[in-house]
């Protein structure tokens, strides 16, 4: 059963353009969202995080939004560049508070020029 | 920043011999680390929580006599694979924060084991 999804295996982008990741999950529990950025044989990079508490959060050109009711929240990259191209995963926190985290299966972002 | 080290990157095994992965806080302390398995294509899952000098905690599913875990100091965890056979081919990551500041989750680079 898988808590935290991601619809979109893959993501194809114009450099300078936006990119739109999205992420749903189904435990209205979940109060603390990360986003984690991963290159092949390698461990995911924390990107960006965001507490229910809030519904946005900024840093540089990587925005999270949270939509609690709907159970969903997305990251937006402004404007792409080609070294964004990785895999992107999103995560809970679960239980809450804890460092334990529930990934989702992951956006694949290609930025071309 | 912090950085989580995790050695080997990458080994390949034979059924039934045991393997040995280590992963380190450098210039940190961690009390706890995380391990997790990324099969192809699919999200990250916990298998367990490694907890220095006690017992680790597994996730439901995971056979804690298949997956030796050893968090012997504040620094090290080490994950043991015992009697791999190929359906425990995998990447396997661990985890940990810096304590006492609000620091995010460093992950290690990850352990591609493969057993023929």
């Amino acid at each position: 059963d898988q808590q935290v999804k991601q619809n979109s295996p893959s993501l194809s982008v114009q450099e300078g353009r936006i990119s739109i990741l999205n992420c749903d999950y189904t435990n209205s529990m979940f109060d603390y969202f990360l986003w984690y950025k991963k290159y092949p044989a390698e461990g995911p990079t924390f990107l960006i995080s965001i507490s229910s508490i809030k519904d946005k959060n900024e840093d540089g050109r990587f925005t999270v939004f949270l939509n609690k009711s709907a159970k969903h929240l997305s990251l937006h990259i402004v404007p792409s560049q080609p070294g964004d191209s990785a895999v992107y995963f999103c995560a809970a926190s679960h239980p809450i508070g804890t460092d334990k985290l529930i990934f989702g299966t992951g956006t694949r972002l290609q930025v071309f020029p | 920043g912090a950085v989580v080290s995790q050695h080997p990157s990458r080994v390949i095994c034979k059924s039934g011999t045991s393997v040995k992965i280590e992963c380190r806080s450098l210039d940190f302390q961690a009390t706890t680390m995380f391990w997790y398995r990324q099969f192809p294509k699919q999200s990250l899952m916990l298998m367990a929580t490694s907890n220095e000098g006690s017992k680790a905690t597994y996730e439901q599913g995971v056979e804690k006599d298949k997956f030796l875990i050893n968090h012997a100091s504040l620094t090290l965890s080490t994950l043991t694979v015992t009697s791999a056979h190929p359906e425990d081919s995998s990447f396997y990551i661990c985890s940990a924060r810096e304590e006492g500041l609000n620091s995010p989750l460093h992950f290690g680079n990850g352990t591609r084991l493969t057993v023929t």
